[in-house]
């Protein structure tokens, strides 16, 4: 099983729509989570960190489930802008700063 | 703050030549990754350290690729000798404790 799992997409939605991702996660020691955002031929960029009570910024939530080991991240009203590739991304445990990325969810938003 | 500085951004070399890829991380950040990202395998950790000293070199893929910190402002990845399927884009992250990591823009490197 790999250490974070997510659906590889492509997601094709209407602008305006809202669409949610999940992602899993093998290791129940994690204690760091994260949403990255990487556009075509781009470096990674952090979008957001995932709390545990969940958090919210802007027209983005991302959630997290310990008990059921994944985070999800929704997007609300889409703009042709959020195309782009999202990656979930945990720490490999509790001791230690190793982040581990799964292999993103590829987002396009059409007009 | 300039965040991660990576050189060169393309690199095209030929097989069996040396290659150093370098990493300024963000003044004050810890924690210093370097990724590797192709098509085929996505974003693959190579190394990882923490103050300088390497936690983690689990991911480099053989002998052929090393890497260095000899101090809290610089990094290196070398791969010697090397191969076409070391084609890639190399990443180099920086991050403070538990805190997400912020990327370098890559290094494109081909190898003919």
């Amino acid at each position: 099983r790999k250490e974070v799992e997510q659906d590889p997409g492509p997601f094709n939605v209407p602008e305006g729509a809202t669409v949610a991702f999940n992602c899993t996660y093998s290791n129940s020691a994690s204690q760091s989570f994260f949403w990255y955002r990487q556009d075509c031929r781009k470096e990674p960029k952090l979008l957001m960190s995932v709390y545990s009570s969940g958090n919210e910024d802007g027209r983005f939530t991302a959630q997290l489930n310990r008990a059921s080991q994944y985070i999800s991240l929704l997007i609300r009203d889409s703009k042709l802008s959020d195309s782009a590739t999202y990656l979930c991304v945990v720490n490999k445990d509790q001791n230690t700063d190793k982040l581990i990325f799964g292999t993103g969810t590829r987002l396009q938003v059409f007009p | 703050d300039a965040g991660v500085i990576q050189s060169p951004r393309h690199e095209v070399t030929e097989m069996g030549q040396e290659v150093t890829l370098r990493c300024k991380p963000i003044s004050g950040h810890n924690s210093l990754f370097w990724y590797r990202q192709t098509m085929m395998r996505g974003l693959e950790l190579l190394i990882y350290f923490n103050n300088n000293v390497p936690i983690d070199d689990s991911g480099m893929p053989e002998d052929r690729f090393s890497a260095k910190m000899p101090n809290a402002s610089f990094s290196t990845l070398k791969i010697q000798p090397s191969e076409p399927r070391d084609s890639a884009v190399y990443f180099c992250a920086s991050s403070l404790p538990y805190s997400g990591a912020f990327f370098g823009q890559g290094t494109r490197l081909t190898v003919v």
